[in-house]
């Protein structure tokens, strides 16, 4: 049991290029999202997912786009990357609400992605 | 979501234990109180929840007042492996998102 997995742990890219990240959790997990990290900040949510083929935005979603095609995977997209999205991504999941405060969000190792 | 406030930084003795408040005034009826840690350069780690009453896991054990406003995780016999960012977070149990703030950094000496 992997638990959540993210590809690539590294990466480093021009500004205005392109470039997925890829979340997968074997843990059957309805929900997935998408948080950044800045240095010395807490996380922010970009994205996320409340299951297949559903997607919502958090409280920083500009400049990314999502996609939940399988329950699996959750990938997050940078169209035209730029300096400011240079930052830690983490992907975590977790399971269907239950409504009691049950739900507990498992976290990958993180992308470390530099925008130059 | 209610704020909460944490104090930035902390320290512990190795084996000692080691108790991390978080106020949280303004939290309501059917809000619940989470803790997660993140080690350096690593995802966090969820620690315990916990609504009104006092919870205690394998990790720590969390104490919320009566009143709700406030509660103190203990790190029972805290080691080096657990200096990290402690993050205290109230939420809706329908809310999807978890709103991290600045956390208290733990630093546990030998």
């Amino acid at each position: 049991n992997a638990g959540v997995t993210q590809t690539p742990k590294f990466r480093v890219l021009k500004t205005g290029q392109s470039m997925t990240l890829l979340c997968a959790q074997d843990m059957n997990h309805e929900y997935m999202y998408w948080y950044r990290q800045d240095p010395g900040m807490g996380l922010r949510l970009i994205h996320y997912s409340v299951g297949e083929g559903t997607t919502a935005k958090g409280e920083v979603p500009d400049g990314y786009n999502v996609s939940r095609l399988k329950k699996q995977n959750f990938l997050l997209g940078l169209e035209s990357a730029a300096p400011s999205q240079t930052s830690v991504y983490f992907c975590a999941s977790s399971y269907t609400l239950a409504g009691e405060g049950t739900d507990t969000q498992y976290f990958g190792p993180g992308t470390r992605l530099t925008v130059l | 979501d209610a704020k909460t406030t944490q104090p930035p930084s902390m320290d512990c003795a190795e084996g000692r234990a080691a108790n991390l408040p978080c106020n949280h005034s303004t939290i309501s009826g059917n809000e619940y109180v989470y803790w997660y840690r993140q080690i350096h350069s690593q995802g966090p780690q969820y620690i315990i929840h916990g609504l009104k009453n006092n919870e205690t896991n394998e990790m720590a054990s969390l104490i919320i007042t009566e009143d709700r406003k406030s509660s103190t995780l203990i790190l029972p016999h805290a080691t080096l492996r657990d200096t990290a960012v402690y993050y205290c977070i109230v939420r809706v149990s329908n809310d999807y998102k978890l709103s991290f703030g600045a956390g208290t950094t733990v630093t546990v000496r030998a």
